[in-house]
């Protein structure tokens, strides 16, 4: 099974700063995959990064808001833009390995 | 859009009653997931089903897939504290991404 680590685990941010979430497996991967939940909410795919393509962004997400890079097949960040209260979440990223996903233990970030 | 559907949103039981999730998708699936996720954790993989009406079991826990491909559930059996979390179907439409329900939150009586 695959490990995931995040960084960092949880932040505070000021309402229209950035913050890059690093995503980092300990084995090569194809798929690698951002989500965010919202406390006592389920999981949103916020988009899908494969190694050496541009990310694809599900509906209500915009590459503008979340860059994702993924560099190579066992890192990957995604950056929250321009924060904003409504952007306090838990993100996760998560890979496919097999037929199975694995998580990360999430970022929680919260937007005052 | 596709959505997948859980009830109920809630379950409060006393310890040694069975559970069940429903979980219903709006599409075929090619394949549907289960996930467990304890209070503060992160979703733990627990099963992948297939097939059409595909049942399987690990220990206490029952899970089914509809003939149709767009219902499974999962059955608990005398629940024990342990089970307490929110259990997630994931559906796959076939387009290599998951979508997850809206999940069944666990609670347990001792």
């Amino acid at each position: 099974s695959a490990v995931i680590s995040q960084k960092p685990s949880r932040d505070i941010c000021q309402r229209g700063t950035s913050l890059t979430i690093q995503c980092q497996v300990d084995s090569q991967v194809t798929m690698m995959f951002w989500y965010r939940q919202q406390p006592g909410q389920s999981l949103t795919l916020i988009a899908t990064a494969n190694q050496g393509s541009e990310a694809t962004y599900e509906s209500g997400f915009v590459i503008d808001k979340f860059p994702i890079s993924r560099p190579n097949l066992t890192f990957s960040t995604l950056t929250v833009s321009n924060m904003s209260p409504e952007d306090s979440s838990i993100y996760l990223c998560s890979v496919l390995q097999g037929r199975e996903q694995y998580f990360g233990p999430g970022t929680r970030l919260t937007v005052t | 859009g596709q959505q997948v559907m859980q009830i109920p949103q809630y379950q409060h039981v006393q310890e040694g009653e069975d559970f069940t999730t429903y979980c219903n998708s709006s599409t075929t699936l090619s394949n549907i997931q289960w996930y467990k996720q304890r209070p503060g954790g992160h979703p733990v993989f627990l099963i992948q089903l297939v097939k059409s009406g595909e049942v399987k079991k690990q220990k206490r826990l029952t899970f089914q897939f509809g003939e149709a491909k767009k219902n499974s559930s999962l059955h608990i059996t005398a629940t024990q504290t342990t089970d307490v979390g929110t259990y997630f179907c994931a559906g796959d439409p076939g387009a290599s991404k998951i979508i997850f329900g809206s999940g069944t939150r666990l609670s347990i009586r001792p």
